[in-house]
């Protein structure tokens, strides 16, 4: 079945050390992928997608996601954290199933260690 | 400024009330959508809409209702045969064009909790 998976609950990271935000997705055809953040009691923030072209996408904030058709992968990476980067991440893509929506993976919290 | 202006930002509900969430955006996108958020879970759809006059089901459509009587409005009606409303509510626009579902822009939320 189609779906967007966020194989990690939480993720942990030390200030300055680089991070990764796993996404994985099962989607027929070619898929149009996307990552969201969210703080406390807010709204979603976009961040970047992945539409065509360059397997590696650079976004809002330094962050950027690689594109990996062969591990069906959309991982989001940021070369070196921030403590003001602790939020929660959302990946999320078009499924192709004629339904011109998006759908969510689970979410995962990111903390970055002062 | 543009954006998507959601309202109340607090709202508490009795059981067996129905609440309508109201969503508008100054952005003239054609789609809108509603999400609801619960923790552990994700965001999951309720209803859409791509054009005005017409909306369709998302995954957990029950015990919801919408309208889209003008392009900048998409109100969600939380009805008394929804089991479980207390969540926090989401909308959201996009552009609606090209091949695929574009960029979605989202308003700040709705945190509904039934008493």
């Amino acid at each position: 079945a189609q779906s967007v998976a966020q194989p990690e609950d939480q993720v942990n990271v030390a200030e300055g050390n680089p991070l990764t935000v796993k996404c994985t997705y099962s989607v027929s055809g070619n898929p149009y992928l996307f990552w969201y953040v969210q703080y406390p009691n807010r709204g979603l923030q976009f961040l970047l997608k992945y539409i065509t072209g360059d397997n590696l996408v650079k976004g809002s904030y330094g962050f950027e996601a690689e594109f990996n058709k062969s591990q069906t992968s959309f991982h989001l990476k940021k070369p070196s954290a921030l403590v003001s980067d602790s939020a929660l991440y959302f990946c999320a893509a078009d499924l192709n199933t004629g339904r011109r929506a998006l759908t969510f993976g689970s979410g995962t919290r990111l903390q970055v260690q002062p | 400024d543009g954006g998507i202006t959601q309202s109340p930002k607090y709202l508490f509900r009795k059981e067996g009330q129905n609440v309508t969430l109201s969503c508008e955006q100054n952005l003239n996108h054609d789609a809108m959508y509603w999400y609801r958020q619960d923790p552990g879970q994700g965001l999951r759809l309720i209803y859409y809409s791509q054009i005005v006059n017409d909306f369709q089901k998302g995954d957990i459509a029950e015990g919801y209702s919408v309208s889209r009587e003008k392009k900048e409005s998409f109100p969600l009606t939380v009805t008394s045969a929804q089991k479980n409303p207390t969540a926090f509510y989401l909308c959201a626009s996009s552009a609606g064009q090209g091949a695929g579902t574009g960029e979605l822009f989202f308003g700040e939320g709705s945190r509904l909790t039934v008493l």
